[in-house]
């Protein structure tokens, strides 16, 4: 009974690989987000989806595609992973100002 | 750009005392929030204050809010373990903007 869950909890693959992460919330919420935490603990939004429809698409590489089948899920699909998006990306929720998170989907890119 | 900075970036104390953080942030604001993450774990939130009050409470936390500083800053008081954590600070501009979180600040409570 988890409210925002994510898959997979850890990820590690190779460079130049495509890799998806999975969010679903069963809050009932209209509103998620996809947000990237670096390695100085540095949280930055990446996007964030209304209904299923995109309302806020930060500076983020065209190699980042969320896709919302409906608005209990979220998914992030990264194609051509660099070294760099290595993080933990975190998935949440909310309906007004209050954001409820997921657990994080640690990626590490060789 | 980044809203949020918190200060100190880490502190350590002795259960039973009191802690303090503060955050600073650099622009108009409708809200100031406060989330805890603990190690290997997504944040959680703790508080919200808007822009039109200056203190609220809840529980062992105490934020205040000052919009002319802007500034604003998160007391727990009798520490407990448990509450060793990072503490992040959000700011929301107006409504659907993004929050805006700063870097934390890493909060050791020894026993």
């Amino acid at each position: 009974d988890t409210a925002v869950s994510q898959t997979p909890k850890y990820l590690v693959t190779q460079m130049g690989n495509d890799k998806s992460i999975k969010c679903e919330q069963n809050l009932g919420h209209d509103t998620m987000y996809w947000y990237k935490q670096d390695s100085k603990k540095f949280l930055k939004i990446m996007f964030s989806y209304n209904n299923k429809e995109l309302i806020i698409n930060e500076t983020v590489p065209n190699r980042f595609s969320p896709k919302s089948p409906d608005k209990a899920h979220l998914n992030l699909h990264i194609n051509s992973l660099e070294l760099g998006d290595s993080a933990v990306y975190f998935c949440a929720s909310s309906e007004r100002e209050t954001q409820y998170f997921g657990p994080g989907t640690r990626l590490l890119v060789l | 750009s980044q809203q949020g900075e918190e200060d100190p970036q880490a502190l350590s104390i002795q259960e039973g005392e009191n802690a303090t953080m503060n955050c600073s942030y650099k622009t108009s604001i409708n809200n100031l929030q406060w989330y805890r993450q603990n190690s290997g774990r997504g944040l959680v939130h703790l508080i919200l204050i808007r822009s039109n009050e200056r203190e609220k409470h809840s529980g062992r936390l105490r934020v205040t809010l000052d919009t002319s500083k802007k500034s604003s800053s998160l007391l727990i008081t009798a520490s407990r373990a448990a509450d060793t954590a990072s503490y992040f600070c959000a700011t929301e501009k107006a409504g659907n903007t993004p929050l805006v979180f700063g870097k934390g600040t890493r909060l050791s409570v020894i026993a």
